[in-house]
């Protein structure tokens, strides 16, 4: 595609609840990066792909948070028994390489924990 | 640790007038790269810059213009002869070389509103 696309843009869930944040980024790329960005702060760093592996996930807040790059394509980040602090919207970067290219920003995903 | 702080919450200007957008950063790197990215209502981060620790030239593009000064650890912003349509959120963020990853640490933002 065109640019880095995230799916769905707005989530809203129970508390508790299991949820998927998807990231298709720009094909070809081969770094990918998800954000949380608050409310009134900047985006804050999570995971890092360089191809299907998790190269640096030194920005997930706890073992609830996880993602997956099987393919070193599509991105998938996965929250497990959500908490109302997980309300946030979280970002997904691509870079043609890992070195200091231009990231390209999906829209994001607006997460709301009930 | 790497840190960027935009001292700056929120500007309002009345459209024509120049603005800048200011940026302090701090890294122990000695190369490292400094970005800004605007993002509008529809939350999309647009980039507008990639500078590295090495190229201290300033930069002009069109309205918007660059200072990067390693001296002070700054690499502001400015927009000149401001327009409605540059009414946004500008970040500022850092990268460093030693960081594997190059993950982008971004400031909080400066909410800029321009007024017709």
């Amino acid at each position: 595609g065109a640019g880095v696309s995230q799916t769905p843009s707005n989530k809203v869930t129970e508390k508790g609840k299991y949820v998927e944040l998807r990231c298709d980024p720009i094909s070809g790329h081969t770094a990918l990066y998800w954000y949380r960005q608050s409310l009134g702060q900047g985006p804050e760093f999570l995971i890092y792909f360089q191809g299907t592996g998790a190269a640096d996930d030194s920005g997930l807040p706890n073992d609830r948070f996880f993602a997956v790059r099987p393919e070193g394509s599509v991105s998938t980040l996965k929250i497990q028994r959500t908490e109302r602090g997980d309300s946030a919207v979280y970002l997904c970067a691509s870079r043609l390489d890992r070195v200091n290219t231009e990231a390209f920003f999906g829209q994001g995903t607006r997460l709301t924990v009930v | 640790a790497q840190k960027v702080t935009q001292a700056q919450t929120e500007i309002s200007v009345v459209e024509k007038e120049d603005v800048t957008l200011d940026c302090v950063y701090e890294t122990r790197d000695t190369t490292y790269y400094l970005f800004w990215y605007k993002q509008p209502p529809s939350g999309e981060l647009v980039f507008l810059i990639r500078r590295n620790s090495f190229d201290e030239q300033n930069e002009i593009s069109g309205r918007y213009s660059w200072n990067f000064q390693k001296s002070t650890s700054s690499f502001n912003f400015t927009i000149t002869a401001s327009q409605v349509v540059d009414s946004a959120v500008y970040f500022c963020a850092l990268s460093e070389d030693g960081a594997g990853s190059y993950q982008l640490t971004f400031g909080k933002g400066t909410k800029l509103s321009v007024i017709p």
